[in-house]
């Protein structure tokens, strides 16, 4: 069964310093893997979709690299900014699933300013 | 792009009632839908798998009869909470399988809080 570690829990840091957060998963058999960010009282808004074949997607500040092989895919977020705190999850989509997202916990983030 | 919407967003219901919240794909068909419940300061765990046509299929602990899913159609599926109690209060979130795409992307409605009161 595929399981989705995201560390840290929590993650506090002044404006301005670039973020890392990861995410580690146990089966490498994944179809893709997702990032999404989640406010407080809110649903998810997808930040950035990695296929199994890629290697990293970017968007903006944001940068997702994905190594399948070890099981491991990591989020920066570059000159962060205080509307950067939220909890952002990671998700992996495993390719017998058939759509079935394992979430991992979550990391917290609060930027201040 | 493609949207999923989801209705209603927040609702509050009395112990005892029953509680349906909508799961609809606007521009694709969804074969498969996915209900997930969040407690607070805790990931999103899958409850059930939606197939349009066929009874869900539910994940370990999740109670059948408290937990309906109907799946009638190719764009709308739903979630019907029987016997509230306050203890399903939690966010609950749908998401929609477009196979149609080449890479058979999820999308996510944006969820719906219940609160039992």
């Amino acid at each position: 069964k595929q399981e989705v570690t995201q560390i840290p829990a929590a993650l506090s840091v002044p404006e301005g310093e670039n973020l890392v957060l990861n995410c580690s998963f146990t089966d490498s058999a994944i179809y893709n893997l997702q990032w999404f960010r989640q406010d407080p009282g809110k649903g998810l808004t997808s930040l950035l979709l990695i296929q199994s074949s890629q290697r990293e997607q970017t968007s903006g500040r944001l940068n997702a690299s994905l190594d399948k092989s070890s099981g491991r895919s990591t989020l920066y977020i570059a000159a962060s900014q205080p509307g950067d705190s939220a909890t952002y999850l990671c998700a992996v989509l495993s390719s017998d699933s058939w759509g079935k997202l394992q979430f991992g916990a979550g990391t917290q983030v609060v930027v201040t300013p | 792009g493609a949207v999923v919407s989801q209705h209603p967003s927040r609702v509050i219901c009395k112990s005892g009632t029953s509680v349906k919240i909508e799961c609809r794909s606007l521009d694709f068909q969804a074969t498969t839908m996915f209900w997930y419940r969040q407690f607070p300061k805790q990931s999103l765990m899958l409850m059930a798998t939606s197939n349009e046509g066929s009874k869900a299929t539910y994940e370990q602990g999740v109670e059948k009869d408290k937990f309906l899913i109907n799946h009638a159609s190719l764009t709308l599926s739903t979630l019907t909470v029987t016997s509230a109690h306050p203890e399903d209060s939690s966010f609950y979130i749908c998401s929609a399988r477009d196979a149609s795409s080449s890479g058979n992307t999820i999308y996510f409605g944006e969820g719906s809080w219940l609160t039992v009161v």
